[in-house]
């Protein structure tokens, strides 16, 4: 069965301060990984996945396969990234499939 | 470019009464999915449509629940006899072609049943 779990429903940090928001997933194939982000008063987003091996507005997040994990991480908070992030899943060996969705973390920027 | 669109943006509706929430997906877009996110969760997968058939209906949660997409690309997500337990915010996404492309989300449309 395919879960995300995503540990912190709430992570309050100061301005400056480093990120790091943690999923982990259970999926017996290969799995495609991804954060989505929604910003207050605006619709569900992508934020990056892991495939792109990307950095957006300033976030990475490496896929380790062996912890099974997907952590979403910034050095510099700022106030603008004060949001709902959420981990995804989707099984790339498995054709096309729905994303799985973790319940989420609220990240509040405290200035 | 518009991106997904869904109406009504807010239903409020009694209990045991049918409705119809619709999705128009971005032009183009052959896959389109519907979620539905229940307070203080992430959304969950109800349904997948690859043009105007449904690949995967594995997450309706029973058969009050249908959903049709006749010409690959408007959907409508019907409930019938809705209960207070269907009362959560649907969401409708949108990709362009394999289900692991980037999936573009509606607004959602908030189902309160009374």
């Amino acid at each position: 069965a395919q879960r995300v779990t995503q540990p912190e429903k709430l992570l309050s940090v100061f301005k400056g301060a480093p990120v790091e928001l943690k999923c982990n997933y259970s999926y017996s194939g290969s799995p495609e990984l991804f954060w989505y982000v929604q910003y207050s008063r605006q619709r569900l987003q992508l934020l990056l996945r892991h495939i792109s091996r990307e950095s957006i507005k300033g976030f990475t997040a490496d896929l380790n396969k062996g912890e099974t994990s997907f952590h979403l991480k910034k050095p510099f908070a700022q106030e603008e990234d004060s949001a709902m992030y959420y981990c995804a899943l989707s099984g790339r060996d498995s054709g096309n499939t729905p994303l799985v969705f973790g319940k989420g973390t609220r990240l509040s920027v405290i200035a | 470019g518009a991106g997904v669109s869904q109406t009504p943006s807010n239903k409020v509706t009694e209990k045991g009464k049918y409705v119809e929430l619709r999705c128009d997906p971005i032009s183009g877009h052959t896959a389109l999915y519907w979620y539905r996110q229940s307070l203080g969760q992430g959304p969950e997968f109800l349904i997948y449509f690859q043009g105007t058939g449904a690949a995967d209906d594995s997450g309706l949660p029973n058969d009050r629940f249908f959903a049709v997409r006749p010409e690959g690309s408007v959907s409508t997500l019907k409930i019938q006899r809705t209960e207070r337990g269907d009362s959560a915010v649907y969401l409708c996404a949108s990709s362009s072609f394999r289900g692991s492309d980037e999936q573009y989300f509606g607004p959602g449309t908030r189902l309160t049943v009374t």
